[in-house]
């Protein structure tokens, strides 16, 4: 059955330190993959998205991530974190065989960066 | 800047009782979702709401649920008969016809007691 899985459940970090969450999806076609992020407190929030074409997307907040299809992977970075990028992070993938676009997350990864 | 909107963001309720999850969404928007999170696991699609019809739902989504759009500008998520399995945070998200971007709300957390 197709998956999403996220390898990191926490990751704690100095600021300045650079970030990076892994994302694997199990499934050899074509799909479109998703960040989210949450904020405490907060609803989820779109930190970048790919559907095609450059496989290096960037996003908001200083984000960006690598599609590497070989590995089906879709993992996100950022080179400089800060404080305020303390939140849990989702992986999310549409799969072609969805009609109306459902998302499959991945578990999650809570991220904690220490001033 | 459009928001989804959800309330009540909190609902306690006793087993067996029903509850009644409001969404707002962006007002242009055709599409709606509902997903939930049982603490500790993962976001769980349940159902896709379009033209007044669900058009996919997950194995979760049983006779226990239902979804309605009442007016033009609610879509509503109700469990009957509440069971302690149920207690989750309940997210609605809602989407522009021609993208694919879903925009979420904050949230429900419902605890069945």
């Amino acid at each position: 059955a197709q998956s999403v899985s996220q390898h990191n459940h926490h990751v704690i970090l100095s600021e300045a330190a650079s970030l990076e969450l892994g994302c694997n999806y199990s499934y050899g076609g074509t799909v479109n993959l998703f960040w989210y992020v949450q904020y405490p407190g907060q609803h989820l929030q779109l930190l970048l998205k790919y559907f095609s074409g450059d496989p290096l997307v960037k996003g908001i907040k200083g984000f960006e991530a690598e599609f590497i299809k070989s590995k089906f992977s879709f993992n996100l970075r950022k080179p400089s974190v800060q404080w305020s990028d303390t939140a849990e992070y989702f992986c999310a993938v549409n799969f072609p065989f969805s009609n109306d676009y459902k998302l499959s997350f991945g578990a999650g990864t809570t991220v904690t960066v220490r001033a | 800047e459009p928001e989804v909107t959800q309330t009540p963001s909190h609902q306690v309720t006793q087993m067996g009782q029903e509850v009644i999850l409001r969404c707002v969404p962006i007002s242009n928007h055709l599409y709606f979702y509902w997903y939930r999170q049982i603490l500790g696991q993962k976001v769980e699609f349940l159902v896709s709401f379009y033209n007044n019809e669900i058009s996919e739902k997950s194995e979760i989504f049983d006779d226990q649920f239902s979804v309605e759009r009442p007016d033009g500008s609610n879509f509503t998520l109700k469990i009957r008969s509440t069971k302690l399995e149920d207690s989750a945070m309940y997210f609605c998200a809602s989407r522009a016809e021609g993208y694919n971007e879903q925009f979420f709300g904050p949230g429900t957390r419902l605890t069945v007691l």
